[in-house]
């Protein structure tokens, strides 16, 4: 059981857009910045996002973030076949650990 | 270019230690303010981290694993090791290293090595 709390699968057509939620609590998300990470298949994470909703170069404006409150979000607009992938959010906690959740795979139908 | 690279068996026995170096090159870990870490991920599973060392040397590590886990380094040779204890099957996982920039951004990883722990 992951401390963040994701949906398990989102599907979205090509060129379309999906929405892939993180939900926490106080004691990571609600005081802390939020992280995203793509996970091609057999291959290592990739950071998409810092800092709640910062891109790093290279990384397309498709991708966006935002965090309200105890939740994440994370936004794929104009999706690509290319883009089908695991995606994990991840933050500090108070308990001293780095937390993630348990990951959303992306379907491009 | 930051590159990360892990090495170490790829088969360890139960209740041994299973014991990982990741080879940094293109920073050195000795400086700047960066954090080197080590995640792991069961295959099908999403992941875990296990823990992370400062360039000053202090370390954090899991609440989960901290009574079986070490990470030590060598500034030497630019690279820092991990040192996990009593495993068992449920050790078995993808172990990658990566950089942490600050807290949870992680924006350099090795490309990750499966340990198994079997008889």
């Amino acid at each position: 059981q992951s401390v963040l709390t994701q949906p398990p699968s989102v599907s979205a057509a090509p060129g379309q857009k999906v929405t892939i939620s993180c939900s926490g609590s106080y004691s990571n998300i609600g005081n802390n910045f939020v992280s995203w990470f793509q996970q091609l298949p057999g291959t290592a994470p990739k950071l998409l996002i810092y800092d709640n909703n910062k891109r790093p170069s290279g990384i397309p404006d498709r991708f966006s973030a935002s965090k309200s409150g105890t939740s994440a979000t994370l936004g794929i607009t104009g999706l690509q076949t290319g883009d089908e992938a695991d995606y994990y959010c991840g933050t500090w906690d108070s308990s001293l650990t780095v937390v993630f959740g348990g990951g959303t795979k992306l379907t491009v139908l | 270019q930051v590159q990360l690279q892990e090495s170490g068996p790829g088969l360890v026995k139960p209740s041994q230690t299973l014991s990982l170096t990741c080879a940094v090159s293109g920073a050195s870990i000795s400086s700047g303010t960066n954090y080197w870490s080590w995640v792991r991920q069961p295959a099908g599973k999403g992941l875990e981290w296990i823990g992370r060392m400062y360039t000053s040397g202090s370390t954090n590590y899991n609440p989960s694993l901290k009574s079986r886990v070490t990470i030590s380094v060598d500034t030497s040779e630019n690279h820092f090791s991990l040192k996990l204890s009593s495993v068992t099957a449920a050790d078995t996982a993808v172990y990658y290293c990566a950089r942490e920039d600050q807290l949870a951004i992680f924006d350099y990883w090795g490309r990750g090595t499966l340990v198994t722990v079997s008889p």
